[in-house]
């Protein structure tokens, strides 16, 4: 079936560091694609999105790119910090004016001092 | 007020056992959501409410009922529960009608159904 998913479970990282998270995906009718992170104990926290028919958006410290030739989505976070420990997860809204998230399997990004 | 709440933060039931989660936001948001988190496991959505009407209900079983009594607040009642329900149950809320925007949401509750 359709799904979004992730290529790596688990990210190490020194602080100071880029860390770059992965998602593929497999349907192409979504119209957003959405990172979330969620620390441990926490509901997901939205991070940044991006219209299907954008390839690259910046927030502050994230960069998310999309690739819709490879279904290939990416969160790029410069200077990664302890506080960006948690759990990472992509999804994309199928829902069109209804906010119908499906979420990938998520990825751990440890950071270490 | 950017916050969802949730109460309880936890809950243990018996699988005979009638409870209700509650979950409220004062942001204007006109839709809410609730979803269901397994221990490492991305959310699964369960129900969507827009304009304090039921719009998705995603083959959820009947023991899960969800509710909706003003624009501010969502409950999901529960009932006869089995113990692979036990998870993390997520609400959150966002603008209502545009399909993208800043979906908030709250801690959870951590329900343990015994």
């Amino acid at each position: 079936g359709e799904s979004v998913g992730l290529h790596l479970p688990t990210l190490s990282v020194q602080e100071g560091d880029n860390s770059i998270i992965n998602c593929a995906y497999s349907n192409s009718a979504s119209d957003y694609f959405i990172w979330y992170k969620q620390e441990s104990g926490k509901g997901p926290q939205f991070i940044i999105d991006i219209r299907s028919n954008m390839d690259k958006r910046q927030g502050q410290r994230v960069t998310v790119l999309l690739n819709k030739t490879v279904k290939h989505l990416s969160l790029q976070i410069a200077a990664t910090q302890p506080g960006d420990s948690a759990v990472y997860f992509c999804a994309e809204n199928r829902g069109g004016s209804n906010y119908k998230l499906t979420f990938g399997k998520g990825t751990l990004l440890t950071v270490n001092p | 007020d950017t916050e969802v709440t949730q109460t309880p933060k936890h809950l243990v039931m018996g699988m005979t056992n009638k409870k209700s989660l509650k979950c409220e936001q004062h942001m204007g948001h006109r839709a809410m959501y609730w979803y269901k988190q397994k221990a490492k496991k991305p959310p699964e959505l369960m129900f969507v409410y827009s304009y304090e009407k039921l719009s998705i209900n995603e083959s959820v079983p009947s023991r899960f009922s969800p509710e909706c009594p003003n624009s501010s607040l969502l409950n999901l009642h529960l009932h006869a529960l089995q113990p692979e329900d036990s998870a993390l149950y997520l609400c959150a809320s966002s603008q209502a009608g545009t399909g993208r925007g800043e979906a908030f949401f709250g801690q959870g509750t951590r329900l343990t159904v015994v």
